[in-house]
């Protein structure tokens, strides 16, 4: 069974659009959200992470939104540039237990 | 600084042979994990290691699948009487003092393992 269960699986954006990827999960014990980016070729990478106690979280042009009660969280990528282009991961854990989902490919096309 | 690394790069073997993947944490990181990340997947947790010890291996599919970490630095993961359905990337990440959710995981770059 899927413990996190992401969409889409691709997306296709003009640069400076604003691709926006979600997640949701079923588990109510999970208490961190990370998101990870990866490159053909490279380990995934953490971008940004948020606890459940918070609904929004920003760093630099990336943004969470976080719907605890609909458990249910999303990726926003403000101004998004070619260099964005990479597949990227939500996740969800509880203590040293880390799911993924199944990740998005995203391409920004300049 | 170096970050994980992980060797070899890529693995061919043939079906029923034995493997050893091998993962070398960031210096002073006392948590390190090992991931399975098939193609158009995202990874999926094998193996939790607090120190020397496997504090959590509920992931390994079954028991051709075993991983040590003797010193508490460098780990390695062993795959016995390979089958084909092995065949994935094998990432390691690690993590400062204490693991779990809150402390970031940094990943190597996988071992890509082909099972023929």
């Amino acid at each position: 069974q899927q413990q996190v269960k992401q969409s889409p699986q691709s997306l296709i954006v003009q640069k400076g659009g604003i691709p926006i990827i979600n997640c949701a999960y079923e588990n109510t014990a999970f208490d961190y959200f990370p998101w990870y980016q990866q490159f053909p070729g490279k380990g995934p990478a953490l971008l940004i992470a948020i606890r459940p106690d918070v609904s929004e979280k920003k760093e630099g042009r990336f943004t969470i939104s976080f719907n605890k009660s609909a458990k249910q969280f999303s990726l926003h990528i403000m101004d998004s540039q070619p260099g964005d282009s990479a597949t990227y991961f939500c996740a969800a854990s509880r203590g040293n237990q880390f799911y993924f989902g199944t990740g998005t490919s995203l391409t920004v096309i300049p | 600084g170096a970050g994980v690394s992980q060797t070899p790069s890529n693995k061919v073997t043939e079906k029923g042979k034995y493997v050893e993947l091998r993962c070398d944490p960031i210096s002073g990181h006392t948590a390190l994990y090992w991931y399975r990340q098939s193609l158009g997947q995202g990874p999926e947790f094998l193996i939790y290691f607090q120190g020397t010890g496997a504090a959590d291996d509920s992931g390994l599919p079954n028991d051709r699948f075993f991983a040590v970490r003797p010193e508490g630095s460098v780990s390695t993961l062993k795959i016995q009487r390979t089958e084909r359905g092995d065949s994935a990337v094998y990432l390691c990440a690690s993590s400062p003092a204490g693991g779990g959710s809150y402390n970031e995981q940094f990943f190597g770059p996988g071992t890509r393992l082909t099972v023929l």
